[in-house]
């Protein structure tokens, strides 16, 4: 089954503690990116991949780092977790952009509490 | 940043009733998707528009992009329950070196028997 899996879908930590979400995709994508969704902002975009090695900082990245190692994973990493990077982080891939034409495929989102 | 803002907000209608959602920016897009979300689920593409003026049509749901590809509108007819959910636009235009998506700020639907 074509799919973008998110690790964990649930994650509660402290302020300081490093860690990862992982985030897969088995649908040989080359776009692959990383937003978070917080009430009343929508989604907004923190990194993206336009394939192995290439990322680039979208709308939001203070605080967060990726990596693009292979091709159908990109883990998004906090180095130094905060209270305000509580939200709910979904990645997301596409065969590449296309002006906005191609369909992007999420996974089903990795809810973090900071405290 | 271009915004994308989606109005209304939150919509509660009950089960029959017809319904639209209006997404407005001041910047012109390239191409504007809608999509839903379901609780602890991401994002679903429904439509993407590309030109201005284009109307595209999913059973009871009519997209429509402005003529002047700043705005867009999702028009539901005779809603039910299996519509609830958020509805995202997400419009694209270009920075000068790449392609650039932005989300609206969602209107959340709740429909009702």
């Amino acid at each position: 089954e074509a799919q973008v899996t998110q690790n964990p879908r649930y994650l509660i930590t402290v302020t300081g503690k490093k860690l990862t979400v992982t985030c897969s995709q088995n649908m040989n994508h080359e776009y692959m990116s990383w937003y978070r969704q917080d009430p009343g902002l929508g989604l907004r975009q923190i990194y993206y991949s336009m394939n192995v090695e290439v990322t680039d900082k979208g709308d939001v990245p203070e605080g967060y780092k990726v990596s693009r190692k292979e091709k159908r994973n990109f883990p998004l990493i906090l180095e130094s977790p905060s209270p305000n990077q509580t939200s709910l982080y979904f990645c997301a891939s596409s065969f590449g952009t296309s002006g906005g034409r191609e369909t992007q495929y999420f996974g089903p989102g990795t809810r973090l509490l900071v405290l | 940043t271009q915004l994308l803002e989606q109005s209304p907000q939150f919509l509660s209608i009950q089960e029959g009733e017809n319904l639209t959602v209006y997404c407005n920016s001041s910047s012109v897009f390239s191409s504007l998707q809608w999509y839903r979300q379901e609780p602890g689920e991401g994002p679903v593409l429904l439509v993407t528009v590309v030109t201005g003026g284009e109307v595209k049509k999913l059973k009871r749901l009519t997209f429509q992009f402005g003529d002047a590809r700043k705005d867009s509108s999702l028009h539901i007819t005779a809603a039910q329950p299996g519509d609830t959910g958020l509805y995202l636009c997400a419009g694209t235009f270009y920075t000068g070196t790449a392609s650039k998506l932005t989300f609206g700020t969602g209107t959340r639907l709740q429909v009702t028997l």
